[in-house]
């Protein structure tokens, strides 16, 4: 079965510290995607990362960076210099690619909070 | 770019009522995918449809229906609402090529469903 855990419900920092944010993954596939959203308290889903179970290089986009390692099952999201705005619920997910249009399986999401 | 649509953003509705919720793929993208997300909870995936026919099942209440039409916008059916139902409807879009990797799928901005 899929599972994602996100073992961390709710982290508060200061602005300007770096922050992980923690994510495993189940799955008996070989072939999978992870993925990395966030929901503003505005309530979207915004699209940060997608990662392929065969690209195992880590990620960087701005202060954005990920850590994905298949020894762990783990696709850590790092954020670097935080800024208020980076307030928001992040979610990691999973979708295995037994066919084209499977469904996307959610963690249950950190609540992210970063302090003036 | 354009993205997915959705309508209504936002619905209110009592107890025993129906409500239809409408999504409009991104041009071109023919597979629609539509999630329940309940009051602090992770999105969950009720159904999804590809070239008009259902390709995957979810926890989809009985209660619930939903249907992608020649233009590839979907609509969610749901009769008979419960307290529960309250909650924010996601529909994604992705386009599913004949050979290739999965496609990304784009989620729409979300409908807010409150059952008085």
């Amino acid at each position: 079965a899929q599972k994602v855990t996100q073992a961390q419900t709710e982290i508060s920092v200061v602005e300007k510290e770096d922050v992980t944010l923690d994510c495993v993954y189940e799955t008996r596939d070989t072939t999978y995607y992870l993925f990395w959203y966030k929901q503003p308290p505005s309530g979207e889903l915004v699209f940060l990362i997608r990662r392929n179970s065969f690209d195992e290089q880590n990620e960087i986009s701005g202060r954005y960076s990920w850590n994905f390692q298949k020894s762990t099952s783990s696709f850590n999201f790092t954020i670097t210099a935080s800024q208020v705005v980076d307030s928001a619920v992040y979610f990691c997910a999973l979708s295995e690619a037994r066919s084209r249009d499977d469904k996307i399986i959610f963690g249950k999401g950190t609540r992210l909070h970063i302090l003036p | 770019a354009a993205g997915v649509i959705q309508s209504p953003r936002h619905l209110i509705k009592e107890k025993r009522e129906t409500a239809t919720l409408k999504c409009y793929p991104i041009p071109r993208h023919d597979t629609v995918y539509w999630y329940q997300q309940g009051p602090g909870q992770d999105p969950q995936f009720l159904i999804s449809f590809y070239e008009k026919m259902q390709s995957d099942k979810g926890s989809i209440p009985d209660r619930f229906s939903a249907q992608q039409f020649s233009d590839y916008h979907s609509e969610l059916n749901m009769s008979s609402l419960e307290l529960g139902d309250s909650a924010l409807y996601f529909c994604a879009s992705s386009l599913e090529m004949a050979s290739g990797p999965q496609e990304t799928q784009y989620f729409g901005p979300g409908t807010r469903l409150l059952v008085l």
